[in-house]
């Protein structure tokens, strides 16, 4: 399949918003998903959304999609030093989760 | 802990040696997959497993050989590797294969 894109690199000042952006390619994905790494561990699944919503709030997180523009982003309120790491946007691809690379987000006191 | 244990955590080996990655999933999931996670590239999908049937092999290389004797449980059993195959090794697994999927903390391997 096509790439799904992210930018690398992120940072924001701690109490800041953070917006982590998305573009994936797959218009038949049932769900989209952003996942989080930190230093030295595996992928911890932080939300998704179903495709048929174009926004879902958690708390300080909240996901929007543009089903059009095939655009995912993920906005972190009150950014703290605890939300550095690296995310990535997934979607599904015949059943298969196809990552993006991953965004870097370092948070600055 | 995330129910999806892998072991070992960390690996160092030759090229000319045979080693194991282990994977178990307390999740009751039906699916399972080995991803690898190399500097500055996607997560790569390497295989699948499907209710203990492999479902996906993404042109890996046969030095990288997969079991699933059961559905709690996924090897990759490692043979004759190149230093470029050094990367984090994950596991995940999930339900019907669609709705996400939870991941292990990983193997990182390095190959000497």
């Amino acid at each position: 399949g096509e790439d799904v894109e992210q930018s690398l690199f992120l940072s924001v000042r701690e109490g800041d918003s953070s917006v982590i952006n998305c573009t994936y390619t797959d218009s038949s994905s049932t769900y989209l998903y952003w996942y989080k790494q930190e230093p030295g561990a595996g992928l911890q699944l932080l939300t998704y959304i179903f495709s048929n919503m174009d926004m879902k709030q958690d708390q300080r997180l909240t996901v929007l999609l543009n089903k059009k523009d095939k655009h995912l982003s993920l906005r972190i309120a009150d950014t703290q030093t605890g939300d550095s790491a690296i995310y990535f946007c997934a979607e599904t691809q015949g059943g298969k989760l196809i990552f993006g690379q991953g965004t870097e987000l370092s948070v600055k006191p | 802990e995330t129910g999806v244990t892998q072991t070992p955590r960390h690996l160092v080996m030759g090229m000319t040696n045979k080693k194991s990655l282990k994977c178990e999933q307390h999740l009751g999931h039906n699916a399972m997959y080995w991803y690898k996670q190399s500097a500055k590239k996607p997560l790569e999908l390497m295989f699948v497993y499907s209710l203990e049937e492999r479902v996906e092999n993404n042109s890996v290389p046969s030095r990288f050989s997969p079991e699933c004797p059961n559905s709690s449980h996924l090897f990759l059993h490692l043979h004759t590797l190149q230093p470029e195959d050094s990367a984090l090794y994950l596991c995940a697994s999930s339900q019907d294969g669609t709705v996400g999927a939870f991941f292990g903390q990983g193997t990182r391997l390095t190959v000497v």
